[in-house]
């Protein structure tokens, strides 16, 4: 499986746009990059995925670079209830099987 | 849609005791899959099932298994409980049409078992 580097922890100031970083320097060509964050106490929550064009949808974009080494989560205007842990997941067609890394825990103050 | 559901949400057992943690995926969802997450070692695969076959295994002991049931509908067991085993069991479910691209899991709030 390839493996994700995230930084630990990130600040955010409400309103501005966070900036998730993640690494993966190992993925292979048919391997999928996918965000799920955890807000406290809840279940993990999907967000967003790609393979190696830009994706955007309501919640966020995922910018992947073009060697597919590194890709960033944007969220354009971070919010209180943006708060939570954000995982970089990256992996090809192994069914219902994710391998979730440490993340990176996002705090969002006003 | 009703998203998915995990019961019982609380569950405190003592050491050598078994349990069995049940999950009911989102209508129409044939895959899911079940997940440890603990302080220390984080969030874990334990196993997955897909139209009543276990399809992907993680790196648990046998003490842990599963099922799945023609309504898709799944459950857990873990026999002879350890303190170690004091953690949040999280289910997901997946529609996973075949295409590989695409998995996004719907996850369940989680049942918070805790071994004395």
């Amino acid at each position: 499986d390839a493996k994700t580097t995230q930084p630990t922890s990130m600040d955010c100031a409400e309103g501005r746009a966070a900036n998730l970083p993640c690494n993966h320097s190992t993925i292979s060509g048919n391997e999928y990059v996918y965000w799920y964050r955890q807000i406290h106490s809840q279940g993990p929550q999907y967000i967003i995925h790609g393979l190696k064009n830009n994706e955007t949808n309501e919640m966020a974009s995922l910018i992947i670079t073009e060697d597919r080494k590194s890709s960033t989560l944007i969220l354009p205007h971070a919010t209180l209830r943006d708060t939570a842990v954000y995982y970089c997941i990256v992996f090809y067609n192994q069914g219902g099987k994710l391998i979730f890394g440490q993340g990176t825990e996002l705090s969002v103050k006003p | 849609k009703a998203g998915v559901t995990q019961t019982p949400r609380y569950l405190i057992k003592t050491r050598g005791q078994q349990v069995t943690l049940s999950c009911s995926p989102i209508s129409g969802h044939r895959s899911v899959s079940w997940y440890q997450q603990t302080p220390g070692q984080g969030l874990q695969f334990l196993f997955e099932y897909f139209s009543e076959t276990q399809r992907n295994k993680g790196n648990f002991p046998g003490r842990f298994s599963g099922r799945q049931f023609s309504n898709s509908r799944s459950e857990m067991n873990v026999s002879t409980l350890e303190l170690g085993d004091s953690a949040l069991y999280l289910c997901a479910s997946s529609p996973n049409s075949g295409s590989f691209s695409y998995n996004e899991q719907f996850f369940g709030p989680g049942t918070r078992l805790t071994v004395l």
